[in-house]
């Protein structure tokens, strides 16, 4: 069955400080795989995707992801946090079926420290 | 574009009680979710719908009903309402195989 781990529930980082939220899924498969951000009291909106091609991909905001079949990962990244990027962030991945269903992590939520 | 929305934005109800969450989404997508979203459990799928008339059941199905007699809307029922309903329901919407489109929730609690 197809799961994802987010192992860390709560990261601060300093406004300025790179920052790396890890993710792993299990899939047998190549997944699709996503994340997605969501503020204090909104939806979720998607900063990147990974379907296909350069395991390196850019998404919304400055954020970017790499995916790494070896280690079944796909970390995001981002050099230099703003504290506008405090929120919860989820992993998600899906299997490209007919049902097109997602399986989200537990998310991680991200504080900015001044 | 509106995208998805969903109404209502809040509500309370009493145990027992029945209600309606209404999903829109204006993009012509084919596929359509509910999903439940409590702290620590990130976000979990109650049911979804592959097309108009259709509908299947997600990971946490048990005492909700879901409706797609359009293809524009995915209506969530709850017939009997209880404490462990208390949530936050978003729905979401999206082409085959291809990102999901989130609307903004509704906040739901329980008495």
């Amino acid at each position: 069955a197809q799961s994802v781990t987010q192992p860390d529930i709560h990261i601060t980082v300093s406004e300025g400080a790179s920052l790396e939220l890890r993710c792993n899924y299990s899939y047998g498969a190549t997944p699709y795989l996503f994340w997605y951000v969501q503020s204090p009291g909104q939806g979720l909106q998607l900063l990147l995707k990974y379907f296909s091609g350069d395991t390196l991909v850019q998404g919304i905001k400055g954020f970017e992801a790499e995916f790494k079949r070896s280690q079944s990962s796909f970390n995001l990244r981002k050099p230099s946090v703003h504290w506008s990027d405090a929120a919860e962030y989820f992993c998600a991945v899906g299997s490209g079926g007919s049902q097109g269903n997602l399986i989200f992590g537990k998310g991680t939520k991200l504080s900015v420290k001044p | 574009n509106a995208g998805v929305t969903q109404t209502p934005k809040f509500r309370v109800l009493k145990t027992g009680q029945s209600m309606t969450l209404l999903c829109a989404q204006d993009m012509n997508h084919e596929y359509m979710y509910w999903y439940r979203q409590d702290p620590g459990m990130g976000l979990r799928l109650i049911h979804y719908s592959v097309g108009e008339g259709t509908t299947a059941k997600g990971e946490v199905p048990d005492g909700y009903n879901v409706s797609r007699l359009k293809k524009q809307n995915f209506l969530l029922g709850l017939e009997s309402a209880a404490p462990s309903q208390t949530s936050v329901y978003f729905c979401a919407s999206s082409y085959v195989n291809n990102e999901q489109f989130f609307g903004p929730g509704t906040r739901l609690t329980v008495l």
